[in-house]
């Protein structure tokens, strides 16, 4: 399988436990892109990547959320002392830069539920 | 800034029937625009894409959309909706490439479809 994967695809954890989310893109993709979509909404954009490059956090939703891709391949998305406000689907994309109007292919998802 | 309203939350159809899902957006830009399905437990697929080609865009499983910039709309229609395309319909803005492709969706339609 060549699209986006994603791991775990289901996490249950207790309030204030760390988690850590990881994405695999599409192999010669160079942007990857994580969104949140909680229950009944569209997703959110949260942050993206070119190469290992962090060109948008801004929309992090504090500063409990960090994000890395370090070689430019995988991302992983961390979140420090869950809240149950955290419980959401947690997806990633990616795209290949200058092939027209870059495409974004969606994985799975991650779907959390903080107890 | 950009922005995306679906007008209708729920859609309910015959099989067979015409399918319309509405969309308005806002853009300070000159928009990408993108139609994406995700049913139950998949990951988002997209539909079709406008990028300022031409203004009636043709997708997959019969859906086309048409880009009307007088209204800022670009509402989705089948002719003949089938059982398999009940699921969730976003309608998502862009921002140009150079911005990193942040993707805006909307709050979603969710297509019921009757036998």
């Amino acid at each position: 399988d060549t699209g986006v994967s994603q791991d775990p695809r289901h996490k249950i954890t207790k309030r204030g436990q760390n988690v850590t989310f990881r994405c695999d893109p599409i192999s010669e993709h160079n942007r990857l892109y994580w969104y949140r979509q909680t229950l009944g909404q569209g997703p959110e954009f949260l942050t993206y990547f070119q190469n290992e490059a962090q060109l948008e956090k801004s929309r992090l939703l504090s500063d409990r959320f960090s994000a890395e891709r370090p070689k430019g391949s995988f991302s992983t998305l961390e979140i420090q002392r869950t809240e149950q406000g955290d419980s959401a689907m947690y997806l990633c994309a990616s795209s290949l830069v200058g092939t027209g109007d870059n495409e974004q292919f969606f994985g799975p998802g991650t779907r959390l539920t903080v107890l | 800034a950009q922005s995306v309203t679906q007008l209708d939350s729920h859609v309910s159809v015959s099989e067979g029937t015409p399918v319309l899902l509405r969309c308005n957006y806002s853009s300070s830009y000159s928009p990408s625009l993108f139609w994406y399905v995700q049913h139950p437990n998949k990951g988002l697929q997209l539909l079709l894409k406008y990028t300022s080609a031409a203004t009636l865009v043709k997708g997959i499983n019969g859906f086309e959309a048409e880009f009307k910039k007088s209204e800022t709309s670009f509402h989705l229609t089948k002719p003949s909706a089938h059982m398999s395309d009940a699921a969730e319909y976003f309608c998502v803005v862009s921002r140009p490439s150079g911005a990193g492709n942040m993707l805006t969706f909307g709050g979603g339609t969710r297509l019921m479809v009757k036998p």
